[in-house]
């Protein structure tokens, strides 16, 4: 079975840049989330899906975070405009019971 | 709302003898899962092992075992015969159903030889 997919793996941005991050779960899995996690941290959910519905979006910096998942499947991230701050790895994940299968992450880098 | 906490920044465990790490976690729900993930330096996510609050007997997994303590609010994952591939960031999270898991600020272990 195919884990979570995610791309790309790195990303370096100018602040004020827009940047976006890929993500395919693993077939069947309705549920998809993303995660924030900087240097140093747990990872702090952002957004989560229910096939193509958003079921809990309460910490997405909605302002400059953005995230779709068209067709109930893959699912993008974007943020513009990018600021230091959202310097962190983006994790990708996926479930169908209660647990939850990670991708390999994006590491952000905002300059 | 949910708290994790790990009390923990770092452990260090001789190769082959067994350490604990703690996990405290604060809820209002009564139908819950505990996780312990692990977190190499690759950083990909690995589930270690998982506990169903309704149940009462401890989870294991091989080497890992937890102690739940439902009453306490308390999650330790106790890792037996420890071994060079066991170092890794360790994460406690808690979720009710498929929503909502929070995880704590993780814990590093380092494995001597």
């Amino acid at each position: 079975e195919a884990g979570v997919a995610q791309s790309p793996r790195y990303k370096i941005i100018e602040k004020r840049q827009s940047v976006a991050f890929w993500c395919n779960p693993i077939s069947g899995h309705a549920t998809l989330y993303w995660y924030q996690q900087i240097l140093g941290q747990g990872p702090k959910l952002l957004i989560q899906f229910q096939n193509n519905g958003v079921v809990d979006d309460s910490q997405l910096p909605k302002d400059r975070f953005s995230a779709e998942r068209l067709k109930g499947v893959d699912s993008t991230l974007k943020i513009q405009p990018a600021k230091l701050e959202d310097s962190a790895v983006y994790l990708c994940a996926s479930s169908k019971l209660a647990e939850q299968f990670f991708g390999p992450g994006t590491r952000l880098t905002v300059l | 709302a949910q708290t994790v906490t790990q009390s923990q920044p770092e452990m260090s465990v001789q190769e082959a003898e067994t350490v604990t790490l703690s996990c405290t976690y604060d809820t209002s729900e009564s139908d819950y899962y505990l996780f312990w993930y692990k977190q190499p330096p690759s950083r990909q996510m690995i589930l270690v092992i998982r506990q169903e609050a309704y149940k009462q007997q401890n989870a294991t997994e091989n080497r890992f075992s937890v102690n739940f303590q439902k009453a306490a609010k308390s999650f330790s994952l106790k890792i037996s015969d420890s071994q060079l591939g066991d170092a890794a960031m360790y994460f406690c999270a808690e979720a009710y159903n498929n929503n909502d898991m929070r995880f704590g600020a993780g814990t590093r272990l380092t494995v001597k030889p």
